[in-house]
């Protein structure tokens, strides 16, 4: 069964540079969620879009902003990266109404910014 | 505020016993209560989601209890082995669009 692709899964970048992460949902799941888990931390929600238009917001740095496209494809980009910014990124996506179900995360993108 | 708590301490365990992980969660209603499983490096993996009206909910070696009055979920896995080791992770749902709010997560090593 086709899961929840993120890409890449690895990206290493300079400090104030710029970022762009990418998630392909499960198609037919009408909400996409982001999260950021730092090193020993559990996830943390930033953003989520419901049918391409953002319907919740967390802890997301004025500096991250993201979108969902008309294929259901989500981008978070990241722009004067810091250090801090260093982490795994998870993207999961779920039917909204399904709530009988979990929800399933991709395999995330490993930023390190040097 | 919102807090979801699990035992930061790792729980370590012999093969073949009963592994019981608590979550404990305050300032929450919730409708339901989710458990999943993350490898190192790996995202979360969904295992079992129980609702406010369920008492218990099992799936193979997994059982879910959810007490809405002590505001409690423990998961347990039965005949434990060693690749069950895992961080596993309580997660509640938080706001209109369902986001879920995590707790920190218990490590569970289990030695052959």
């Amino acid at each position: 069964a086709a899961g929840v692709i993120q890409s890449p899964r690895h990206l290493i970048k300079e400090k104030r540079e710029t970022a762009t992460l990418k998630c392909y949902p499960i198609p037919r799941h009408d909400t996409v969620y982001w999260y950021q888990q730092g090193p020993g931390q559990d996830p943390q929600f930033l953003i989520s879009f419901y049918e391409k238009m953002q319907s919740d917001k967390g802890s997301i740095p004025d500096r991250f902003s993201a979108q969902q496209f008309s294929d259901y494809h989500s981008e978070l980009n990241m722009s004067s990266l810091e250090l801090g910014d260093s982490a795994l990124y998870f993207c999961a996506s779920s039917p909204l109404t399904g709530q009988d179900y979990g929800y399933t995360f991709g395999s995330g993108t490993r930023l390190t910014v040097v | 505020s919102q807090k979801i708590e699990q035992n930061s301490e790792a729980l370590n365990i012999q093969e073949g016993k009963t592994a019981t992980l608590t979550c404990n969660y305050t300032n929450y209603s919730p409708a339901y209560l989710q458990w999943y499983r993350q490898d190192p490096g790996r995202g979360p993996v969904f295992l079992l989601l129980i609702r406010e009206n369920e008492k218990e909910k099992r799936k193979e070696r997994l059982k879910v209890t959810f007490d809405t009055t002590l505001k409690q979920s423990l998961f347990h896995i039965t005949a434990s082995q060693p690749a069950d080791s895992a961080t596993y992770l309580c997660a509640l749902v938080s706001g209109g669009y369902n986001k879920l709010i995590f707790g920190a997560g218990t490590r569970l090593a289990v030695h052959p």
